[in-house]
């Protein structure tokens, strides 16, 4: 069955440090990726997308994201990461029956030390 | 992107009794869906609220106890029916077909939901 497996339930960075978050998909052709980010008590933010062209994808507060299909990859990660980083972050595949249906990670709780 | 706002953001209920959620989106959208986050869980897709149909559920999901209506394009609720403590969650509400394409979503705040 498709899926998506972010393998770190959690990550302790200090402030100013880089960060990067894992993720791997199971899927034949290429996917659709995305990173969510979910603050405490908060809905889910869109961080950034993969559709297609250049794999290294830029999204907003900073991250940036590479999809690395000989790895079925597509890893999170900020070169230096804020207090307010500090959140669940969620990666998520188009569904392979679906154009818009999504399968989510279990998601990786960020914690940030000052 | 879209503004969605739901409410209520949040609720305490008492097992047997039926809460119905509400989610507005401030533009038109083609695509809007339910999805459950258990405690300390990632996201489930409940179902695929549809225009003036029936919603599409996924599978382990069934209208009599998630009934769900979309009576136009900005506008659907989620009911959780006869309710016990294992419906506790955060209910969100997302739209998809914007400018991004229908697999693009953007997420409302969440209803967190409590069953006593």
């Amino acid at each position: 069955a498709q899926s998506v497996t972010q393998p770190d339930i959690h990550i302790t960075v200090s402030e100013g440090a880089s960060l990067e978050l894992r993720c791997n998909y199971s899927y034949g052709a290429t996917p659709y990726l995305f990173w969510y980010v979910q603050s405490p008590g908060q809905g889910l933010q869109l961080l950034l997308k993969y559709f297609s062209g250049d794999t290294l994808v830029q999204g907003i507060k900073g991250f940036e994201a590479e999809f690395k299909r000989s790895q079925s990859s597509f890893n999170l990660r900020k070169p230096s990461v804020h207090w307010s980083d500090a959140a669940e972050y969620f990666c998520a595949v188009v569904r392979m029956d679906s154009s818009y249906k999504l399968i989510f990670g279990s998601g990786t709780r960020l914690l940030v030390r000052p | 992107s879209a503004v969605i706002s739901q409410k209520p953001s949040r609720d305490i209920c008492q097992r047997g009794t039926s809460l119905t959620i509400q989610c507005q989106v401030d533009s038109q959208v083609t695509m809007m869906f339910w999805y459950r986050q258990q405690p300390g869980q990632s996201l489930t897709l409940i179902a695929t609220a549809n225009q003036g149909s029936e919603a599409t559920y996924e599978s382990g999901f069934v209208i009599d106890k998630f009934p769900i209506s979309r009576p136009n394009l900005t506008f659907s609720t989620l009911t959780v029916s006869n309710m016990s403590p294992e419906d506790s969650s955060i209910y969100l509400c997302s739209v998809g077909g914007l400018a991004g394409g229908p697999s693009e979503q953007y997420f409302g705040p969440g209803t967190r939901l409590t069953v006593t």
